[in-house]
């Protein structure tokens, strides 16, 4: 149980146009998901808390224009890269709580990443 | 600012033996501290997860302590495997509205055959 999914796991752009990532929660139902990004040998970088039904609380320093996050479903939050540039190539990982399950702990269940690269 | 340390050099150890690994924190407080696994090009695993009332987990093989005295947590591997070679990260949890985990370098483990 508890599997997250991402789909694409790698995307290659050309600069100046908008990239979709979609991350689901396959069998279980999340109000909250998270993005994160992550460069070669560095720790994973909270990029902006995705809520259902409700706009996207996103981190210091994060672009909320740039990275368009939409949390449409309990299931369902997705994150455009608009305007890419290759400055945002990177690894981006999305990640969920179960929120709704008995006995609720906090872990996080992570999504495979998607792959970015903006030419 | 808060901090989390992991042991930033690589640790290379022979198959069957026990791998420890160590987060430290400072100027934090955390209600929860977890520890997951992550392989190359791929999202991390969530291993285990330990409150800050309980002094030590198990899970099979793994063991984890918590000691919010030192501000430490050991991750431990037992009869380790080479499928135990991975990129460990420790990630601290605030309990309260803001659920953000405080994640740490993490630590390379690779088990030699």
């Amino acid at each position: 149980g508890a599997v997250v999914s991402q789909h694409p796991s790698r995307v290659i752009c050309k600069s100046g146009t908008s990239v979709k990532i979609e991350c689901r929660s396959l069998d279980f139902q999340a109000t909250t998901m998270f993005w994160y990004r992550q460069f070669p040998k560095q720790s994973l970088m909270l990029m902006a808390t995705s809520n259902e039904g409700s706009k996207a609380t996103y981190e210091q320093g994060v672009e909320k224009d740039k990275f368009l996050i939409n949390h449409a479903s309990l299931t369902l939050s997705t994150l455009t890269v608009t305007s890419a540039h290759p400055e945002d190539s990177s690894f981006y990982i999305c990640s969920a709580r179960d929120t709704f399950r008995v006995g609720f702990s906090y872990e996080q269940y992570f999504g495979p990443g998607t792959r970015l690269t903006v030419t | 600012s808060q901090k989390i340390e992991q042991n930033s050099e690589a640790l290379n150890i022979q198959e069957g033996k026990t791998a420890t690994l160590t987060c430290n924190y400072t100027n934090y407080s955390p209600a929860y501290l977890q520890w997951y696994r992550q392989d190359p090009g791929r999202g991390p695993v969530f291993l285990l997860l330990i409150r800050e009332n309980e002094k030590e987990k198990r899970k099979e093989r793994l063991k984890v302590t918590f000691d919010t005295t030192l501000k430490q947590s050991l991750f431990h591997i037992t009869a380790s495997q080479p499928a135990d070679s991975a990129t460990y990260l420790c990630a601290l949890d605030k309990a309260g509205n803001n659920r953000k985990l405080i994640w740490g370098l993490g630590t390379s483990l690779a088990v030699n055959p």
